[in-house]
């Protein structure tokens, strides 16, 4: 069975700060992920995936994640955080051939000034 | 296009009453999918369906029931409305089904409280 999990509920930086949201994902068979962003009183927005193209993939805002699979993981990265940024980031694995996508239990960011 | 449309934005029932979530694409998405969050637990998948007459459970389907007639449309009922029943409820779509690299577009959510 599939599953994620995201390591810190909370994670708070300072603006201009690297993000590193943790991800780590369990599959049996090769996986799609994604990184969502969910801003105040907003549903979900795709920031990227991940479809086996390559390792590591870029999405908006500046915001790119690296597949490894010995590490099963799915780290999301910002080299220089912005006020902007802050809200909650939700990790995200689905399987070939498989109906449901199943979400990690999310991650809010704090940005400080 | 207007995207994942849904209705109403909040509501509150009682105990007991039972009401129905409207959710609408535009898209001519085949796969639709009914989620709840609550806090420190990230999205829980409700029911989803593959296209229009099919319907299947995900993981929390206990007291509620769906049905799609219309590509565009998936309605989430609640049939007696209990207290746990209380969280913010999100409607997304997508081209393909749930299991493919096809990212979901979520609707703006409905928050729901019962008393």
């Amino acid at each position: 069975a599939q599953s994620v999990t995201q390591l810190g509920s909370h994670v708070s930086v300072s603006e201009g700060a690297l993000v590193l949201l943790r991800c780590n994902y369990s599959s049996s068979v090769p996986p799609y992920l994604f990184w969502y962003v969910q801003y105040p009183n907003q549903g979900l927005q795709l920031l990227l995936k991940y479809t086996s193209a390559a390792t590591l993939v870029k999405g908006i805002n500046g915001f790119e994640a690296e597949f490894k699979k010995s590490e099963t993981s799915f780290h999301l990265t910002k080299p220089s955080a912005h006020m902007s940024d802050a809200a909650e980031y939700f990790c995200a694995v689905s399987e070939t051939g498989g109906f449901k996508t199943i979400f990690g239990a999310g991650t809010r960011l704090f940005v400080k000034a | 296009n207007a995207g994942v449309t849904q209705t109403p934005k909040f509501q509150v029932l009682k105990t007991g009453q039972s009401m129905t979530l409207q959710c609408a694409q535009d898209m001519n998405h085949e796969y639709m999918s009914w989620y709840r969050q609550d806090p420190g637990m990230g999205l829980r998948l409700i029911h989803y369906s593959v296209g229009a007459g099919i319907t299947d459970q995900g993981e929390v389907p206990n007291g509620y029931n769906v049905s799609r007639s219309t590509t565009e449309d998936f309605p989430l009922r609640l049939l007696s409305a209990a207290p746990s029943q209380t969280s913010v409820y999100f409607c997304a779509s997508s081209l393909e089904g749930g299991g493919s690299y096809n990212e979901q577009f979520f609707g703006p959510g409905t928050r729901l409280t019962v008393l």
